[in-house]
């Protein structure tokens, strides 16, 4: 069974500081890995999407992939009270079906 | 504009009742899903479709039925069998194929506005 594990939260921060949110897989062969975001009642929205190790970069948001401890972690810099949102990790191996973990909730207090 | 859309947007069904939510997407994506959210819970697979007139059940199928007549449209029948149908559900849909910026592992995604769905 492939699993995706994210801390529910909430990730409580103050306006302006960084946010980090974290998210671990279980399939060593997962090749894709995507962040979305989730205003409450809405539909998820992609965000950024990481398939080598490193850093990737897109605006405030950073995006970290470390394949061999199996963790991909989404950086909110200067974060604002309208990125209060779920943030949905999801992860794609062999298959086109992407496993999604359970989210974490982030509340930027003004 | 290219996307997906879902109809309607709030649903309310009678113990019994079988109800049918709409997914149309002009993308021309080849691969559809649904996806079942209950409040502070992720997203489980219901169906997938990756080709017309074909469809595989996800991790939660029972009480659930689809079809996939045309490319663009993939309904979701709740069925008076779902004990519990009250959630939001999400339709989806996907490149699965390459193209030539990228392989089809990188394809994302993209997620209809939701129906919420309520028993009576």
């Amino acid at each position: 069974q492939k699993e995706v594990e994210q801390n529910s939260g909430p990730l409580s921060v103050p306006e302006g500081a960084i946010a980090s949110l974290n998210c671990t897989y279980s399939d060593r062969g997962s090749q894709s890995f995507f962040w979305y975001r989730q205003y409450s009642g809405k539909s998820p929205e992609l965000i950024m999407f990481i398939y080598s190790n490193g850093d990737k970069e897109d605006g405030r948001f950073t995006a970290q992939l470390n394949k061999a401890s199996q963790y991909v972690s989404l950086l909110i810099r200067d974060s604002q009270p309208s990125d209060s949102a779920t943030y949905l990790c999801a992860v794609k191996g062999g298959s086109y079906i992407p496993t999604f973990g359970r989210g974490t909730s982030l509340i930027v207090h003004p | 504009d290219g996307g997906i859309t879902q109809s309607p947007k709030y649903l309310f069904r009678k113990e019994g009742q079988n109800v049918t939510l709409s997914c149309e997407q002009n993308l021309n994506h080849d691969a559809m899903y649904w996806y079942r959210q209950d409040p502070g819970q992720g997203l489980r697979l219901i169906y997938y479709s990756q080709i017309v007139n074909d469809f595989q059940k996800g991790d939660i199928a029972e009480g659930y039925s689809v079809s996939r007549e045309k490319k663009e449209s993939f309904p979701l029948t709740v069925t008076s069998a779902q004990k519990n149908p009250t959630a939001f559900y999400l339709c989806a849909s996907s490149a699965i194929g390459t193209s030539s910026t990228k392989s089809w592992s990188y394809n994302e995604q993209f997620f209809g506005p939701g129906t919420r769905l309520t028993v009576l």
